[in-house]
């Protein structure tokens, strides 16, 4: 079936550190990508998406590009905040019918000052 | 304003009782979804609707209910069979139209069983 793997940490870096968050994904055809970041105490927010192979998905300075060939989807900023702290989803959607999406276990990042 | 709202923010249960999450969302989103996080186990889906008065088993499904009697309304029963039921719920929604596949998710539920 289809699966997730991402870094898991917790990571901790110093602010305007360099971010790179590993992920990698098993499918058949070819799904939706997605990263998704959580607050302390709150639910999921999209982050970033690509539909397709070679799609780059960028927002507030983080970006993530679709790799068929390496069936990879990693996360990256090049300098991150203290506001950045948050735990970190890597997700695919499933396009047989349901679309539902299968998740990463997530990855914890605290960024200090 | 637009969104899932998702209450009681926090619920705390006997063990042996029935509970219900309510979910609600003016999207006017046609899926809805029920999502399971545990510490390290990132989300695990438990129940999804794509049209009212219908709705599929996720891969968590066993313990848990679902009814879907209205577009904006998606409410989850989590039954005394459900064995471990403490964990942070989660609900989401996606528009059908236009190929659109992101989901959006409610700010969860925090179940605590004491």
């Amino acid at each position: 079936g289809n699966s997730v793997t991402q870094m898991e940490g917790p990571v901790t870096l110093s602010e305007e550190a360099f971010l790179t968050i590993n992920c990698t994904y098993t499918a058949t055809g070819y799904p939706s990508l997605f990263w998704y970041v959580q607050y302390p105490g709150e639910g999921l927010q999209l982050l970033l998406k690509a539909t397709k192979a070679d799609d780059k998905g960028s927002n507030k300075g983080f970006e993530a590009t679709y790799r068929k060939e390496t069936t990879s989807f990693h996360l990256e900023k090049g300098s991150v905040q203290v506001s950045d702290s948050a735990v970190y989803f890597c997700a695919l959607s499933d396009k047989g019918g349901s679309e539902k999406l299968v998740f990463g276990k997530g990855m914890k990042l605290t960024v200090n000052p | 304003d637009g969104g899932i709202t998702q209450s009681p923010k926090y619920l705390f249960r006997k063990e042996g009782q029935n509970v219900t999450l309510s979910c609600e969302q003016n999207l006017n989103h046609d899926a809805m979804y029920w999502y399971r996080q545990d510490p390290g186990q990132g989300l695990r889906l438990i129940y999804y609707s794509q049209i009212v008065n219908d709705f599929q088993k996720g891969d968590i499904a066993e313990g848990y209910s679902v009814s879907r009697e209205k577009k904006e309304s998606f409410p989850l029963t989590v039954t005394s069979a459900q064995k471990n039921p403490t964990a942070f719920y989660l609900c989401a929604s996606r528009g059908l139209r236009d190929a659109e596949d992101t989901q959006y998710f409610g700010p969860g539920t925090r179940l605590t069983v004491l």
